[in-house]
């Protein structure tokens, strides 16, 4: 079984303040997930990365996969409230088709 | 182009009953998971279905099944609903040959 651990589970900061999200991983992922999401909905994609040692910026956001695709990371530059919510980061096992989620980073940016 | 699609949003069943989830995935798309979100367990994965088959199923007991049919879409039924079955039901669509998934808004059902 494929595991994933996410790190930290909580994260209250202030606006403008950066911050970095881990998730981590002994075994190795055909691809990386990262979601966020809201109270009662469904995940929203923020990005896949799939080469090792690839990094995608997006805006403010830039998510980085380790180079023997077991590890990712998420980082945010001077964070907005807008920002607020649960994060996740999900691999994907392509023998099952099946997602390992994380078990989310809750973040809360404070005005 | 629209999201991916379920209903109902919210269910309330009691214990014993069965209940029927449906999902329609985004347009292209052929492939349809489904997952259970709890706040003790998080996201798991109940199962995976392509071509109206299923192609593979998570950890969960005989009581949740799916199918989908020739359209792509799909439904979920979980029999003798149990109150641990409480959760937010998601169902995702991917395009063939492709790892990124797409999550619907979700199914809430409380068992009481």
């Amino acid at each position: 079984t494929q595991l994933l651990e996410q790190s930290p589970q909580f994260l209250s900061i202030q606006e403008g303040e950066n911050l970095t999200v881990y998730c981590n991983s002994s075994s190795v992922f055909s691809s990386l997930q990262w979601y966020r999401q809201e109270p009662g909905e469904g995940p929203v994609l923020l990005v896949t990365v799939v080469t090792g040692g690839e990094v995608k910026k997006l805006k403010r956001l830039t998510f980085q996969f380790g180079d023997a695709r077991k590890d990712s990371s998420l980082h945010i530059t001077a964070a907005q409230p807008g920002d607020t919510g649960l994060y996740l980061c999900a691999g994907m096992d392509t023998g099952r088709r099946a997602l390992t989620f994380g078990s989310g980073t809750r973040l809360q940016v404070q005005p | 182009k629209a999201g991916v699609t379920q209903t109902p949003r919210y269910l309330i069943k009691t214990r014993g009953q069965q209940v029927t989830l449906s999902c329609s995935p985004i347009s292209g798309h052929r492939s349809v998971s489904w997952y259970q979100q709890t706040p003790g367990q998080g996201l798991q994965f109940l199962f995976e279905y392509f071509s109206e088959t299923q192609r593979n199923k998570g950890n969960f007991p005989g009581r949740f099944s799916g199918r989908q049919f020739s359209n792509s879409r799909s439904e979920m039924n979980v029999s003798t609903l149990e109150l641990g079955d409480s959760a937010l039901y998601l169902c995702a669509s991917s395009r063939v040959r492709t790892d990124t998934q797409y999550f619907g808004p979700g199914t809430r059902l409380t068992v009481l």
